[in-house]
C-alpha cells in the first residue's frame, strides 16, 4: 500500500463546477504539500499545510492531522485548471531525511468548457 | 518568489552518450537539491539528494556511477546521465528547499524530458 493515496485518479468536470481532490497518508508528517503539474511537466507548489486550512484565490486546501487526510478544493473551475494535482508529504520528525517528499500518484483533472 | 531554472527542457541523445541537466536557483541559495525521475502516469520518484559541497545521497536502486550529481555551488546543481540507454528515457525534475531551515518550502524546476534513441 502506498504511503500517500489520492482519489480520484482521474476527474472530468464542467466549467464552473466545484471540485474536490482527496489525499490520505499513513505516515507521521511534518507538512503536506499540494502541487500542480501542467501538461508540459513543470510543477508549481500550491500549498504547504501543517494544520487547518489555507485559501488562495479559488483554491482551498484543508488538512485533518488526526484523520491523516487532506482535501484540495477548486471553486468555479475553469479549463485552465486542467492539470495533474499531486499530494506530497514530508515525514516527521523534522530531523530525518533532509526533508524529501513522498508523493501521491496524482489526480488528473480535465475541466471542459 | 523562489525560482529554479532547469535546462534543457527536452533533449534527445544517442544511446551511449552522456547528457547533463542543470538546475539553478535564481534568487536564493539552494543548500539542498532533490533530483526526481518520473515515468509516464507514475508519481515522482526521488533519485538523490545533494547538499552543496558534499557528495550526493542516492536512493536505493539508483546507480551513483550512472547518475552523477554535482552541487558545487549554492546556486547550481547538475545531473549527468552517463552512457545513456533507452530505458533511461524519462522526465527528470529537480527541486530545491527555498530556505535552509524550517519552515522551508520547495521550488521545482520545469523538468527535462530525456529521450534516448
Amino acid at each position: 500500500k502506498n504511503e500517500v493515496e489520492q482519489s480520484p485518479q482521474n476527474l472530468t468536470a464542467q466549467e464552473g463546477e466545484f471540485i474536490t481532490i482527496n489525499c490520505s497518508y499513513s505516515v507521521g508528517i511534518s507538512a503536506l504539500h499540494w502541487l500542480q503539474q501542467h501538461p508540459g511537466g513543470g510543477i508549481v507548489s500550491l500549498f504547504m499545510l501543517s494544520s487547518g486550512k489555507k485559501k488562495h484565490g479559488r483554491l482551498i486546501a484543508t488538512i485533518n492531522i488526526q484523520e491523516k487526510h487532506s482535501s484540495l478544493h477548486i471553486t468555479a473551475s475553469h479549463p485552465r485548471d486542467s492539470a495533474v494535482y499531486i499530494c506530497a508529504v514530508r515525514r516527521a520528525p523534522y530531523g530525518g531525511s533532509q526533508g524529501n517528499l513522498i508523493f501521491g500518484k496524482g489526480t488528473k483533472l480535465s475541466v471542459k468548457p | 518568489g523562489a525560482v529554479v531554472s532547469q535546462h534543457p527542457s527536452w533533449v534527445i541523445c544517442k544511446s551511449g552518450t552522456s547528457v547533463k541537466i542543470e538546475c539553478r536557483s535564481l534568487d536564493f541559495q539552494a543548500t539542498t537539491m532533490f533530483w526526481y525521475r518520473q515515468f509516464p502516469k507514475q508519481s515522482l520518484m526521488l533519485m538523490a539528494t545533494s547538499n552543496e559541497g558534499s557528495k550526493a545521497t542516492y536512493e536505493q536502486g539508483v546507480e551513483k556511477d550512472k547518475f552523477l550529481i554535482n552541487h558545487a555551488s549554492l546556486t547550481l546543481s547538475t545531473l549527468t546521465v552517463t552512457s545513456a540507454h533507452p530505458e533511461d528515457s524519462s522526465f527528470y525534475i529537480c527541486s530545491a528547499r527555498d530556505l535552509p531551515e524550517l519552515p522551508y518550502g520547495y521550488t521545482f524546476g520545469s523538468g527535462t524530458r530525456l529521450t534516448v534513441v
